[in-house]
C-alpha cells in the first residue's frame, strides 16, 4: 500500500477555501485516492474519492494531476465545524479487499 | 446514515476479564473492519474480514481475536483485558463501489478502559 504524506496541521478563518495537500509518489495503477475527515470522538467519515483528475461532490473537491503523485482536498469556504483530522488515504483496490492505512492525518483548526 | 453499530459504547473492566466489543451493519457488506485508536493518535487496522468465515490479522499486532459467522455480525473478542489494551475501538464495513472498496462506513466506537 502506498505511503502517503501530508500536513500534520494547517490553520483557517471561517469563509475561506482550504486545501490540503497530500503526497503519494509510489501510488499503483490500481489505487484510488480517498480522503475521510474525523471528529474527536467518532469514527472517520468518507468525504471524497477519486483516480484523476478532479472529483466534485456537495462536501468538497479533490483535485489529482496527471502523475497522480499528489492530490489536493479543497474545501470551499469552511466554518467552525470543518474543525477535524483529513486523512488522505491510496490503496484499496477491489483486490486488496478495501484495506486501507491511515496515516496520521491533517488536524484542520478553523477560527472565527 | 450509515447503519453500523457498536455496543458497549463505553466499557470500564478489570484486568483479566474477558471481553466482547459487538459490532453490527445492516448494510449488507461484505468487508468489516476493526481499527484501534488512541486519544490523539493515528487509526491501526487490527482485524479484517472479506466476508462470512474469513478473518485477517491487520497491520497493527493485537492480542483480541474476531470472528464471522454471519455477513452481519463481526465480534472483537479478549480473553484477558490488560490496561495496555485502553483504547478506543472502531468497526467499519464496506462493499465494492466500482473497482474500490475505499468507502468504509465506520462505527461510533467504543471506548475500552481496563483497570
Amino acid at each position: 500500500l502506498a505511503k502517503t504524506t501530508q500536513p500534520i496541521s494547517m490553520d483557517s478563518y471561517e469563509g475561506q477555501e482550504v486545501n490540503i495537500t497530500c503526497s503519494h509518489n509510489n501510488i499503483a495503477t490500481n489505487d484510488y485516492i480517498t480522503w475521510y475527515q474525523q471528529f474527536p470522538s467518532q469514527g472517520p467519515r468518507f468525504i471524497i474519492q477519486g483516480y484523476k483528475t478532479k472529483v466534485t461532490n456537495e462536501v468538497a473537491s479533490l483535485f489529482i494531476p496527471a502523475d497522480r503523485k499528489s492530490s489536493t482536498l479543497s474545501l470551499p469556504r469552511v466554518s467552525l465545524s470543518d474543525t477535524a483530522v483529513y486523512y488522505c488515504l491510496v490503496g484499496g483496490e477491489y483486490n486488496q479487499g478495501g484495506k486501507l492505512i491511515f496515516g496520521q492525518g491533517t488536524e484542520l483548526s478553523v477560527k472565527p | 446514515e450509515a447503519d453500523i453499530y457498536q455496543t458497549p459504547r463505553y466499557l470500564v473492566i478489570g484486568t483479566g476479564k474477558k471481553i466482547t466489543l459487538e459490532c453490527s451493519q445492516t448494510m449488507g457488506h461484505d468487508k468489516m473492519y476493526w481499527y484501534q485508536q488512541d486519544p490523539g493518535m493515528e487509526l491501526h487496522l487490527i482485524h479484517y474480514s472479506y466476508g462470512v468465515n474469513s478473518t485477517e490479522k491487520g497491520d497493527l499486532s493485537s492480542e483480541s481475536t474476531v470472528s464471522r459467522i454471519r455477513t452481519e455480525h463481526f465480534p472483537l473478542t479478549l480473553e484477558s483485558a490488560r490496561p495496555s489494551h485502553t483504547s478506543q475501538y472502531l468497526c467499519a464495513s464496506s462493499t465494492k463501489t466500482g473497482q474500490s472498496y475505499n468507502e468504509q462506513f465506520f462505527g461510533p466506537g467504543t471506548r475500552l478502559t481496563v483497570l
